[in-house]
């Protein structure tokens, strides 16, 4: 059974770079969408981009200017950076995925997910 | 691109049916059966329910069903239960190639 883990600093200071990294066990990175979903502290989820396996990406128009997704399948993993981060950044970061052969949109696998603070 | 509209809350009595709602636009709900429904305990990682507006993955109880109409789709969860308790969330692909997600919405079992 496929199993994603974030891993990542859990405070960052205003104005630097949100890095992490998802770690993808049990199964290939091949032929899935790779995506990071976010959800502030009492808030709602937010889409933040999507890849698929050969590096393509898109990401959410709010955020496209300081979002970079990245791949490393020799070691199965999927990474964020989020730049020049604010307060409103401060979130419970979901690494995610579809199934083999599925849609971007059909996420079927989530991470336990990482709160990220931004703070001096 | 803007949050599909969710009521912020329902509830409903167990053993009762519930329809929760999912308004957008031609861009996104309207224009392709793509949507999502998420189930998200608290302290917990959402879970698909619903996807492509009506199929189950496997694994979920045949109690919640989805559909759609125009711009607007809707989940059903039938005979609920205490554990039907939580949040969810829909989703939708776009025009623009992204996925939106719904304000999401608090369903109490009373």
């Amino acid at each position: 059974q496929v199993q994603l883990q974030e891993s990542g600093p859990g405070l960052v200071k205003p104005s630097e770079t949100l890095s992490l990294t998802c770690s993808v066990s049990g199964g290939s990175m091949s032929d899935s969408y790779w995506s990071w979903i976010r959800q502030p502290p009492g808030k709602g989820l937010e889409w933040v981009g999507y890849m698929y396996y050969s590096g393509s990406t898109n990401y959410n128009p709010s955020l496209k200017s300081r979002v970079t997704m990245s791949v490393d399948m020799s070691k199965n993993q999927f990474s964020l950076k989020l730049s020049s981060v604010t307060a409103a950044d401060t979130a419970v970061y979901y690494c995610v995925g579809s199934a083999r052969g599925s849609a971007s949109w059909v996420v079927s696998l989530w991470g336990r997910g990482t709160l990220v603070t931004v703070s001096s | 691109q803007s949050a599909l509209t969710q009521p912020a809350s329902v509830s409903e009595s167990p053993g009762q049916s519930i329809t929760i709602s999912c308004s957008g636009t031609s861009s996104d709900v309207g224009g392709y059966n793509y949507v999502s429904w998420y189930q998200q305990h608290p302290g917990e990682a959402p879970k698909l329910m619903i996807y492509d507006v009506s199929s189950r993955p496997s694994g979920v109880s045949n109690r919640f069903s989805g559909s759609k109409s125009g711009n607007t789709a809707s989940l059903t969860i039938s005979g609920l239960q205490a554990q039907d308790e939580a949040d969810y969330y829909c989703s939708s692909y776009t025009t623009s190639s992204t996925v939106v997600f719904g304000g999401g919405t608090k369903l109490t079992v009373l």
